[in-house]
């Protein structure tokens, strides 16, 4: 079973859709988990990071985080185009050395 | 406020020449670095990482080395490039210490191996 599982999509949807991203994973000792946004031929840029169960938001970004399920999900309101990309999750065990594990990541096309 | 390079952007090399990627960061001290590969459909592939000068942990066998020979600098170097090292590459650090070890990742170079 792999550590961190996410659906690779595509995922496609009308501008202005709410849209939901999500993953599970396998290790109940992962401590913090983070969203990634990757635009075509660029490199992952951090979104969002979550240590506890919750909800965080950050604008139209929210991030979830069930760890009685082992789940996590990110939301996106009032999708624009500009979301177009592929969305990372990430997750570590914490320490200086956490190296993070990735899932495959989703990728997400707004159409206007 | 920290930024992260990488060169060169894009790189074609024919199979048996030898690579130089570079990754340097500034606006912190003593980070941890970071070399990932990503190939299209296998997600993030994490190949070493540095948590200082000339210490160097590799997560996977390969005909690729890394080095840093300066604090905020890191290269990731082969002798004999195979088809099979096509792939955009990633440099990444995050502030050593720090428990989420949330990285930054750079620009990225895409290397075709033809």
């Amino acid at each position: 079973q792999k550590e961190v599982e996410q659906d690779p999509g595509p995922l496609s949807v009308p501008e202005g859709a709410i849209v939901s991203l999500n993953c599970t994973y396998s290790n109940s000792a992962f401590q913090y988990f983070m969203w990634y946004r990757q635009y075509s031929r660029k490199g992952p840029e951090l979104l969002m990071y979550t240590y506890s169960s919750g909800n965080k938001e950050d604008g139209r970004f929210t991030a979830q985080v069930d760890k009685s399920s082992k789940y996590i999900s990110l939301f996106i309101r009032d999708s624009q185009p500009s979301d177009s990309a592929t969305y990372l999750c990430a997750t570590n065990y914490g320490g200086s050395q956490g190296n993070l594990i990735f899932g495959k990541g989703t990728k997400l096309s707004v159409k206007p | 406020s920290q930024t992260i390079h990488q060169w060169p952007a894009t790189l074609v090399q024919p199979v048996g020449s030898p690579l130089s990627l570079e990754c340097t960061v500034e606006g912190t001290s003593n980070p941890n670095l970071y070399w990932y590969r990503q190939a299209a459909g296998r997600g993030l592939q994490l190949l070493f990482y540095s948590v200082g000068i000339g210490q160097i942990s590799s997560e996977v066998p390969q005909n690729l080395s890394a080095s840093r020979p300066q604090d905020r600098q890191f290269i990731l170097s082969s002798k004999k490039l195979l088809l099979s090292d096509s792939g955009f590459y990633l440099c990444a650090w995050s502030v050593a210490g720090a428990s989420t070890d949330t990285q930054y990742f750079g620009p990225g170079t895409r290397l075709t191996v033809l």
